[in-house]
């Protein structure tokens, strides 16, 4: 059974870079039918996402996002990461990793982390 | 701001059926495979539903998807107080580049 958990720190300062990673066991994150994403919710708010990369690196991000995202992939330890820079309140939330097919639906999640973003 | 517009609750008793909306445009649902996620209080999102009216392994079959034109629905028949959740829908759109979420449903069970 497909496994993601995340990691990383629960408090972030602002303007600072929040930096999260997701861990993959029970199966490969190599495959070539999967990509593999990062969506938020803020607290008592709906879903976001975030973007997503393919195991050979590719990436895409929401534009409302992307000129402060990157997105990474270690295949070899089959994790992937999630860098966000010069964080605000406003990017409190939980942050979830999940796997997602080419027809986006997002079919494994991890259980999600609390990011909170204060001095 | 989602895209992707849901009623914010809807309710009924056990046993009953309730189906909830998601409205969209061409960019986004008339054009892409939509999915419906389950999100029960304090847990990530469970796929639900996906490419419009498909269920995953394990999910029981009184959940059920459409879609028609610019919209989706799911529906939920045999109503279980385990279904209280908030449920959204998803889907590529076009436009934006994007992923998107609709802004969710809230279910109870009276």
């Amino acid at each position: 059974q497909l496994q993601l958990q995340e990691s990383g720190p629960g408090l972030v300062k602002p303007s600072e870079t929040l930096s999260l990673t997701c861990t993959v066991s029970g199966g490969s994150i190599s495959s070539s039918s999967y990509y593999w994403g990062w969506v938020r919710q803020p607290p008592g708010k709906g879903l976001e996402w975030i973007g997503s990369i393919y195991y050979s690196g590719t990436t895409y991000y929401n534009p409302s996002l992307k000129s402060r995202v990157t997105i990474s992939v270690d295949t070899s330890k089959k994790q992937f990461s999630l860098k966000l820079n010069s964080v605000t309140a406003a990017d409190t939330a939980v942050y979830y990793c999940a796997r997602h097919a080419h027809d986006p639906n997002f079919d494994y999640w991890g259980q999600g982390t609390l990011v909170t973003v204060s001095s | 701001q989602s895209v992707l517009t849901q009623p914010p609750s809807v309710s009924a008793a056990p046993g009953q059926k309730v189906t909830i909306s998601c409205s969209g445009s061409s960019s986004n649902i008339g054009n892409n495979y939509v999915s419906w996620y389950q999100q029960l209080p304090g847990t990530a999102p469970k796929l639900l539903i996906y490419e419009n009216n498909k269920r995953p392994s394990g999910i029981p079959d009184r959940f059920s998807g459409s879609k028609s034109g610019t919209s989706a629905t799911l529906g939920i028949t045999g109503l279980q107080t385990g279904d209280e959740a908030d449920y959204y829908c998803g889907t590529w759109d076009s436009s934006l580049s994007a992923h998107v979420f609709g802004t969710g449903t809230k279910v109870t069970v009276l």
